[in-house]
């Protein structure tokens, strides 16, 4: 299986401020198509989770511009421009690249 | 508009038996995978399997083999996570969820299911 690996555990952030998180995976999710199968999530506090950004920096419909991936091969990282009390949650990263997917353990932002 | 309505919260005792459910609407059901996703208490997400309504066909994790059972009724577009022996470590949310925007990880999710396993 492909590990995902998260850092750092937890962001406490000030409003308007950046943040962003890292993640790592056990090997490249390059595809063999030419795409890169790097997603991520949010969690919000007692939701399923919600579908951020797809193939590395794409985001989903709906998703605000603060909100950009960037990254390649094995090395990938999630931008909050600027963080609001909205944001708060845990930000998970998953591959697609092959069965089964695997999750990072996610990154818990908060406000301060 | 696409859902996924799970079933009810549930309470058992370890050693019974258990299935919860999973309703697809607002899409074309055999077209697209339902994944089953376990969350613990306090923990992170964990992929169990995946089925393909259109013919059954079922994937698990490694980890999820012959612990759990995934099955789908298309008629009734209902898909089903199940337990023949239910331990304490299974008390978690369990998530259903599909790829209905076509990404190759589910892009809508289901409300989750909390299972309790308590003697």
């Amino acid at each position: 299986d492909i590990v995902m690996t998260q850092t750092p555990l937890s962001l406490s952030v000030t409003p308007g401020q950046p943040a962003s998180m890292s993640c790592k995976s056990s090997q490249s999710l390059l595809h063999s198509d030419g795409r890169t199968y790097l997603y991520w999530y949010v969690q919000k506090p007692g939701q399923s989770p919600q579908i951020l950004i797809f193939e590395i920096f794409n985001r989903f419909s709906g998703v605000p511009d603060r909100f950009s991936g960037s990254g390649s091969g094995t090395d990938f990282t999630l931008h909050i421009s600027r963080v609001e009390p909205d944001d708060v949650g845990v930000y998970y990263c998953v591959q697609g690249l092959q069965l089964p997917r695997t999750f990072g353990g996610g990154t818990k932002v908060e406000i301060k | 508009e696409v859902q996924l309505v799970q079933s009810g919260a549930e309470v058992k005792k370890p050693g019974e038996s258990l299935k919860i459910s999973c309703k697809g609407s607002g899409y074309i059901f055999t077209s697209y995978w339902i994944a089953w996703v376990r969350q613990m208490p306090g923990k992170g997400l964990e992929w169990m399997g995946i089925i393909y309504p259109g013919d059954s066909t079922t994937t698990y994790s490694p980890s999820f083999e012959g612990l759990v059972t995934i099955s789908a009724d298309k008629s009734i577009t209902t898909a089903y996570l199940q337990w023949g022996s239910l331990k304490t470590s299974d008390t978690a949310i369990y998530y259903c969820a599909s790829n209905v925007l076509g990404a190759r990880v589910p892009d809508y999710w289901g409300q989750g299911t909390l299972v309790t396993v308590s003697s």
